[in-house]
């Protein structure tokens, strides 16, 4: 089975600045992806990343990236220029890669506060 | 497109009653999953389906859960008798098996459910 840690259950960041939400993981699979969520109060579930788990570069999506660490199973989100709108729940999740489609497994996610 | 449909958005019953939640998945696409988060135990998976057959209910809690998907375009989750400890916001996703967009899951806004 696998299991998804973030072992930040909250953090804040001045706007503008940047910071850095840690997640790692645990799988015998070797092909698999990643996926960082954002849950803001309206409670809808945004993707905000992903990363298969066979590619060595490190996805990026505007200010979003990640550092993915195959060997260390680490999986961190940087946000880079934090906005107001960027406070919300960030959930990191992992999918096994299958035939069909598989289920996520999440992480208990990190309560992000971005301070004006 | 209009995205995962999920209704009612808000159910307050109490206890003892029969729920029904319903979900219409992105029309075209084969798999659908039902997601359970609360305070305690985070985002969890209850089941899910591929092309509308049940792959995986080890995540209903008990035989006072049930779920169904009679056709591509619906699907249920039923409690009955409804506890307390059922409160909680329930998620459908689905995604498609095809394409660049294979293995992404879209989220329906959810349905919060208390049960006094």
């Amino acid at each position: 089975a696998q299991t998804v840690t973030q072992s930040q259950p909250e953090m804040s960041v001045q706007e503008a600045e940047t910071v850095t939400l840690s997640c790692t993981y645990d799988t015998s699979e070797s092909n698999y992806y990643l996926f960082w969520y954002k849950q803001p109060p309206s409670r809808q579930m945004i993707l905000v990343i992903r990363q298969e788990a066979y590619k060595q570069q490190n996805a990026t999506e505007n200010r979003f990236s990640v550092n993915f660490q195959k060997a260390a199973k680490s999986f961190s989100l940087k946000i880079s220029d934090s906005q107001l709108g960027d406070t919300a729940m960030y959930f990191c999740a992992f999918m096994k890669h299958d035939s069909g489609n598989t289920p996520l497994v999440f992480g208990k996610g990190t309560r992000l506060s971005v301070i004006a | 497109d209009a995205g995962v449909i999920q209704s009612p958005r808000h159910e307050v019953t109490e206890m003892g009653q029969e729920v029904t939640l319903r979900c219409k998945p992105i029309s075209g696409h084969n798999s659908l999953f039902w997601y359970r988060q609360t305070m305690m135990r985070g985002l969890e998976l209850l089941i899910y389906f591929n092309n509308n057959v049940p792959i995986d209910d080890s995540g209903m809690p008990e035989d006072r859960f049930s779920a169904k998907m009679p056709n591509a375009s619906f699907s249920t989750l039923k409690i009955q008798p409804s506890e307390p400890r059922d409160s909680a916001v329930y998620f459908c996703a689905s995604s498609s098996g095809a394409g660049a967009l294979y293995n992404e899951q879209f989220f329906g806004p959810g349905t919060r459910l208390t049960v006094l």
